[in-house]
């Protein structure tokens, strides 16, 4: 596709429940990074993929936290037995290549998580 | 502590006003990118800026990177209630440009 598809728009869980969010980068980007924007604004990387390779996943709180981009699927966040702090909007990006200096990082509209 | 330090946090200014905002940091980036982003939207790239002291401008819009490449401007001439939105910079480290560390942003409001 032309643009980021994240699915679903909105999640509510109670504590404790596994909530997972899905991403379609766009079409011919090799590049998928996970970002969390939280209260105030910030956004916190999470991870990211080369391909169904991971990148980077300096920003994952492994405990709970886990992503997948297999082929011909749509990329996955799944949050395992999720706490009040996980609420947050949760933002997928994709780009040709990195990103930074050389290419644009194209994000989706976001999945906002609210853990009740 | 952040990275990115941005100011001013909020800026409320009328129709037809200038204003700048403010990207500072004691690092250095590879490059800086400006976004801006709209309520129940994802952020949406406005500028890349790559070279020290570059200069790029986008209609009423002027970036600037700092000749050090630790800092970041953005200045708004003549704002019109379009512009209204958050405005948000984020720098790729050298290195590992692919992941990027952001400012907390600027949520601007332009009144008619």
């Amino acid at each position: 596709g032309e643009e980021v598809a994240q699915t679903p728009k909105h999640l509510v869980r109670g504590e404790g429940q596994k909530a997972k969010l899905y991403c379609a980068p766009i079409k011919g980007h090799s590049y998928v990074f996970w970002y969390q924007q939280v209260l105030k604004n910030e956004f916190k990387f999470l991870i990211s993929f080369q391909n169904e390779n991971v990148f980077d996943e300096t920003g994952m709180p492994k405990e709970r936290f886990s992503a997948k981009c297999l082929p011909n699927s749509p990329c996955s966040l799944e949050i395992q037995a999720t706490k009040l702090e996980d609420s947050a909007v949760y933002f997928c990006a994709s780009s040709q290549s990195g990103g930074g200096s050389g290419n644009t990082i194209y994000f989706g509209e976001g999945s906002w998580l609210t853990v009740v | 502590t952040q990275l990115l330090e941005q100011s001013p946090q909020f800026l409320s200014i009328q129709e037809g006003e200038n204003l700048t905002v403010y990207c500072n940091s004691s690092s250095v980036f590879s490059s800086l990118q400006w976004y801006r982003q709209e309520p129940g939207e994802g952020p949406v790239l406005l500028v890349t800026v790559v070279t020290g002291g570059e200069v790029k401008k986008l209609k009423r819009l002027t970036f600037q990177f700092g000749d050090a490449r630790k800092d970041s401007s953005l200045h708004i001439t003549a704002a019109q209630p379009g512009d209204t939105g958050l405005y948000l910079c984020a720098g790729a480290q050298a290195g590992n440009n692919r992941k990027l560390i952001w400012g907390l942003g600027t949520s601007l409001a332009v009144n008619p």
